[in-house]
């Protein structure tokens, strides 16, 4: 199946940890994006690459440290996680880095921090 | 800068017709989409509208006004499945990146 597929897709874990979660898409497309969506449901980018170069950093704590080995694969790594980062995580990809491309989501990552 | 509305629910009868609006402000413009999320899922890709006009795809319809700032989705004869959260977002300024709506949660009534 061609798809974008993240994993885990639920992640418990206490404050302080560090936690990976992976992403990967068979769709051959060049940019793939990191989405944090909240409680109120308003989806935020957080990263973007481009054939494994960043093009998007957002305002998105340090703590938070995005890896692209290559075009089809895109990582988020969280060190000493914190209750506010409890959220669903979306891996996404497009085509092309231009806004005006469709997005294609994986099906999110339930993180919730204790 | 940016902002999107979207009414935040609606409720609909299945079989019946909703349209579902949403206003913006920006200084550019580079399109608007719309996409649908279902409780627990991923979006998913609906609708691209780039210029003016009403644009069909099946039961779905998405119309854009550009000089008013104003785009809706029209659902017609409504499924139980069409019940999710519908998701307005456009380009931001800087073309990298999308400006999404909170969404607007259908519910749909037998």
């Amino acid at each position: 199946d061609t798809a974008v597929s993240q994993t885990p897709k639920y992640l418990v874990t206490q404050m302080g940890n560090d936690k990976s979660i992976k992403c990967e898409q068979n769709l051959g497309h060049d940019t793939m994006y990191w989405y944090k969506q909240d409680s109120k449901k308003f989806l935020k980018i957080m990263f973007s690459y481009n054939n494994k170069e960043l093009i998007i950093n957002e305002t998105v704590p340090n703590r938070f440290s995005p890896k692209s080995p290559d075009k089809a694969h895109l990582n988020l790594h969280i060190n000493s996680l914190e209750l506010g980062d409890s959220a669903v995580y979306f891996c996404a990809s497009s085509p092309f880095s231009g806004a005006d491309s469709p997005l294609h989501f994986g099906n999110g990552t339930r993180l919730t921090v204790t | 800068g940016q902002n999107i509305d979207q009414p935040t629910e609606m409720t609909a009868t299945e079989g019946a017709i909703v349209q579902i609006n949403c206003t913006y402000q920006t200084s550019g413009f580079n399109g608007l989409f719309w996409y649908q999320q279902h409780a627990g899922e991923a979006p998913t890709f609906l609708s691209y509208n780039v210029l003016d006009g009403l644009e069909e795809k099946g039961r779905f319809s998405s119309f854009l006004s550009r000089s008013k700032g104003y785009s809706y989705l029209l659902l017609k004869e409504l499924q139980m499945k069409d019940s999710a959260s519908y998701l307005c977002a456009l380009p931001a300024d800087s073309n990298y990146q999308l400006i999404w709506g909170a969404g607007t949660k259908l519910i749909i009534k037998p």
